[in-house]
């Protein structure tokens, strides 16, 4: 399709295992962001791609949280050591960069028991 | 830091009302860009509007308005004639050009009832 997709839309996982978000942007987009959006709040930023390096990873909360981005084009958002604070909707979204529209996807709701 | 302020948290109108969304920022930063998203029950956010810092001048599209006054760090959104299909969560957001981050910081929404 033509916007980004993040897969799964949903994941539950117990307390303590790892689990792997992935985000495919829209083609020819260089800027990649993810974001976590708790209930009645809004989006809040976790990390910023420039091609594959990460510009920006100032938002993630932990160490147990990482994103990579390899060639460029897919991410995937890792967490370690899962806790249920965790449990939130994480949002990918991608641009052309410098402060241009953001596309974003549907999410993927994460929930931890 | 930047901050975004949506005092409102939620509102319901019947349609055909006119409806504004308001929106208060903080920067300390000269040169940003200002933005409206609409989040409907789907989840996935639909961007409606990117404003800079340097363009004060009001806009609409459609049914859609912005009113964006530096003066009073304001960017408010006007919806005339609402309809049922405008229900949704609205997020006003703000970016900073400059750093190196594009990192967007949102208000924390604001919810649309439009009942028919």
């Amino acid at each position: 399709g033509a916007g980004v997709s993040q897969t799964p839309s949903n994941k539950v996982t117990e307390k303590g295992k790892y689990v792997e978000l992935r985000c495919d942007p829209i083609s020819g987009h260089t800027a990649l962001y993810w974001y976590r959006q708790s209930l009645g709040q809004g989006p809040e930023f976790l990390i910023y791609f420039q091609g594959t390096g990460a510009a920006d990873d100032s938002g993630l909360p932990n160490d147990r949280f990482f994103a990579v981005r390899p060639e460029g084009s897919v991410s995937t958002l890792k967490i370690q050591r899962t806790e249920r604070g965790d449990s939130a909707v994480y949002l990918c979204a991608s641009s052309f960069g410098m402060n241009t529209e953001a596309f974003f996807g549907q999410g993927t709701r994460l929930t931890v028991v | 830091a930047q901050k975004v302020t949506q005092a409102q948290t939620e509102i319901s109108v019947v349609e055909k009302e006119d409806v504004t969304l308001d929106c208060v920022y903080e920067t300390r930063d000269t040169t940003y860009y200002l933005f409206w998203y609409k989040q409907p029950p789907s989840g996935e956010l639909v961007f409606l509007i990117r404003r800079n810092s340097f363009d004060e001048q009001n806009e609409i599209s459609g049914r859609y308005s912005w009113n964006f006054q530096k003066s009073t760090s304001s960017f408010n959104f006007t919806i005339t004639a609402s309809q049922v299909v405008d229900s949704a969560v609205y997020f006003c957001a703000l970016t900073l050009p400059q750093g190196g981050s594009e990192e967007l910081v949102f208000g924390k929404g604001m919810k649309l009832t439009v009942n028919p």
